[in-house]
């Protein structure tokens, strides 16, 4: 299995622009997380869909994130305008079923940079 | 709050010593698990634990409902078990609250 994809693994872009990273989850996963990992925060849950449906998106900082699922193998997350202080790595993660008996598996991350 | 935290932050030991790193968290939860974050930043998850004790290799982590604590121990380490070490607490979401991790440095 190849694992969680995510795409893409490094982004500039300049303030203002629309930003969208990409993931794929595994294959027959049927939960999937993103978290945005900071230095000075370390990793947050931004959101996370079960069965392609969000189901806590608390975590989003405002309404410039958006995130979506349209299908089981396949979220999007879109920030829109992008600013300085967006500038992260992006995991994105997916196990097997809801509930906390179940292993997460990340992805390798996208590391965005907002000048 | 539910609140997460590890010690030491930082932790540097020569190669073949025995490592603790812990987690204390404030609330009770379903499960806690550890990640391991190497230098070029993949994370992997290590454990998941409700109770008593896992081992994997040369990797045993432990919990303590009652005390509401966890520790990861490393036995024999060596210079590639360098990497950030975060503990994650889980409720009765699938929602976790991350540690602020404990970077190692082994050294050979």
């Amino acid at each position: 299995d190849a694992g969680v994809i995510q795409s893409p693994r490094h982004e500039v872009t300049e303030m203002g622009q629309e930003v969208t990273l990409r993931c794929k989850p595994i294959s027959g996963h049927n939960s999937l997380f993103w978290y945005r990992q900071t230095m000075m925060r370390g990793l947050e849950l931004l959101i996370y869909f079960n069965n392609n449906v969000p189901i806590d998106d608390s975590g989003m900082p405002e309404d410039r994130f958006s995130a979506k699922m349209p299908n089981a193998s396949f979220s999007t997350l879109k920030i829109q305008p992008s600013e300085p202080r967006d500038s992260a790595v992006y995991f994105c993660a997916s196990s097997l079923a809801p509930g906390q008996g179940w292993t997460q598996y990340f992805g390798p991350g996208t590391r965005l940079l907002v000048l | 709050k539910n609140e997460v935290e590890q010690s030491p932050q930082n932790l540097t030991a020569q190669e073949g010593e025995f490592i603790t790193i812990n987690c204390s968290y404030s609330v009770g939860i379903s499960a806690l698990h550890w990640l391991q974050q190497h230098p070029g930043g993949g994370i992997v998850s290590l454990f998941m634990l409700s109770s008593g004790k896992k081992k994997h290799g040369r990797l045993i982590a432990t919990i303590n409902i009652q005390e509401k604590h966890s520790s990861l121990h490393i036995t024999a380490s060596h210079p590639r078990d360098s990497a950030v070490y975060i503990c994650a607490a889980g409720y009765n979401t699938d929602k976790l609250i991350f540690g602020t991790g404990t970077r190692l440095q082994v050294f050979p």
